[in-house]
């Protein structure tokens, strides 16, 4: 069975800083990983994925990830925080269910605020 | 390309009532998933269907929860008899692919209970 651990349920950074949001899984199998931003009563958008190949992982808005085997993580990161990132970020791993379908696991979230 | 739709946005219904949340998959999309977020928790899985059949339900409450996604029209997930337990935000994805596609989310439909 899958699970995903994120560490920190709010996080605060400064205009301007590094924003850096954590990820550990658990997985049986080589996962696929995720990046979910989630605005204010809004549906969930992908911000980046990992599933073979390179483990630093490129998303949208700056953002970066990078897969860590022998930690069992996928940290999130972007260089300079901005007031347009103020979210909620969702890690997730795939999983193959005994049915042969694809679903996620989630992790609780983190809020992002970002301080003027 | 439209995203994935669903609708209503915001339902409020008293003990007792019938939900029914509606899905449209993106264009092309025949596969669709739905999940339930409660409050300052992550998304859950529930179920995982294709049109006219229901492959994974393996996160669907037991009782009063049911999903169909019929040939034609959109997916719906019916709660019959809600309960305060209930009140959550209810999310679809469609994707491509059975595996290896992305899951792309609505915007959610926000049911509460009264």
């Amino acid at each position: 069975a899958q699970s995903v651990t994120q560490l920190g349920s709010h996080v605060s950074v400064s205009e301007g800083a590094l924003v850096l949001l954590r990820c550990n899984y658990s997985s049986s199998v080589p996962p696929y990983l995720f990046w979910y931003v989630q605005y204010p009563n809004q549906g969930l958008q992908l911000l980046l994925k990992y599933t073979t190949g390179a483990t630093l992982v490129k998303g949208i808005n700056g953002f970066e990830a990078e897969f860590k085997k022998s930690e069992t993580s996928f940290h999130l990161t972007k260089p300079s925080a901005h007031m347009s990132d103020a979210a909620e970020y969702f890690c997730a791993v795939s999983g193959i269910s005994n049915f042969g379908n694809e679903k996620l696991t989630f992790g609780t979230g983190t809020r992002l605020t970002i301080i003027p | 390309n439209a995203g994935v739709m669903q609708n209503p946005r915001h339902l409020v219904r008293r003990r007792g009532q019938e939900a029914r949340l509606r899905c449209s998959p993106m264009k092309g999309h025949s596969h669709v998933y739905w999940y339930r977020q409660l409050p300052e928790e992550g998304l859950k899985f529930m179920v995982y269907l294709q049109k006219e059949n229901i492959i994974d339900e393996s996160g669907m409450p037991k009782e009063r929860f049911s999903a169909e996604f019929p040939k034609e029209g959109p997916s719906i997930l019916r709660i019959q008899q809600v309960v305060r337990g209930d009140s959550a935000a209810y999310f679809c994805a469609s994707s491509p692919e059975q595996v290896g596609g992305v899951q792309y989310f609505g915007p959610g439909t926000r049911l509460t209970v009264t």
